[in-house]
């Protein structure tokens, strides 16, 4: 079975410009979580989705920071305008409910410039 | 204070030593502890829960001690594939889910 998939894996750009990174959970997968790791401030809960909808995004750093899951088979996690302290892994994690065990996806490089 | 507490490390150790990681943890409401291991440049990926009675699996042993608020993972027989980096993770309710920063361990030859 494929397990979460992520793209593109890396990504590097300017400052200023705009950046989404894309994620498909598992099939039948319904809580879908959006996370940043950076070597200073480890694994980040961004956003949390359940059944498709935004449950809390209290972790989203900024308003420059947006997420949607137009479907349950696809989110978006999209940053505009981009910032060098952007830089991080993010990763998207799914699971059968909130309180089962979450997979992760490879991961987004994103390097901005 | 963190919310969880990992000591970073790293822990060398040779090959066949037995090792042990703690992990504290503030919320006294948590309801759910884990253990990830994420190996270099590649996503974090679970390793086993973590039991009130405690649990093994194979060479791993994971405790949970609510009155002191704190989980250890135990490996023994320490193989070189074991070195990672391994995450505590705390769940409080619900999706909150908090990881620790993790603790690195480099197994030698």
């Amino acid at each position: 079975d494929a397990g979460v998939i992520q793209s593109p894996r890396h990504e590097v750009t300017e400052m200023g410009q705009e950046v989404t990174l894309r994620c498909k959970p598992i099939s039948g997968h319904n809580s879908l979580f959006w996370y940043r790791q950076t070597m200073m401030r480890g694994l980040e809960l961004l956003i949390y989705f359940n059944n498709n909808v935004p449950i809390d995004d209290s972790g989203m750093p900024e308003d420059r920071f947006s997420a949607k899951m137009p479907n349950a088979s696809f989110s978006t996690l999209k940053i505009q305008p981009s910032e060098p302290r952007d830089s991080a892994v993010y990763f998207c994690a799914s699971s059968f409910g909130s309180q089962e065990t979450q997979y992760f996806g490879p991961g987004t490089r994103l390097l901005v410039l | 204070r963190k919310e969880v507490e990992q000591d970073p490390g790293p822990f060398n150790v040779p090959e066949g030593a037995t090792v042990a990681f703690n992990c504290t943890y503030s919320n006294s409401a948590s309801q759910s502890f884990f253990w990830y291991r994420q190996d270099c440049r590649k996503e974090p990926k679970l390793l086993m829960s973590v039991y009130s009675s405690g649990n093994e699996d194979g060479r791993f042993t994971a405790q949970l001690n609510r009155a002191s608020q704190y989980i250890s993972l135990l490996i023994r027989d320490s193989k070189l594939s074991d070195s990672a980096t391994y995450l505590c993770v705390v769940r409080t309710g619900g999706f909150k889910t908090i990881f620790g920063a993790g603790t690195r361990l480099f197994v030698k030859a």
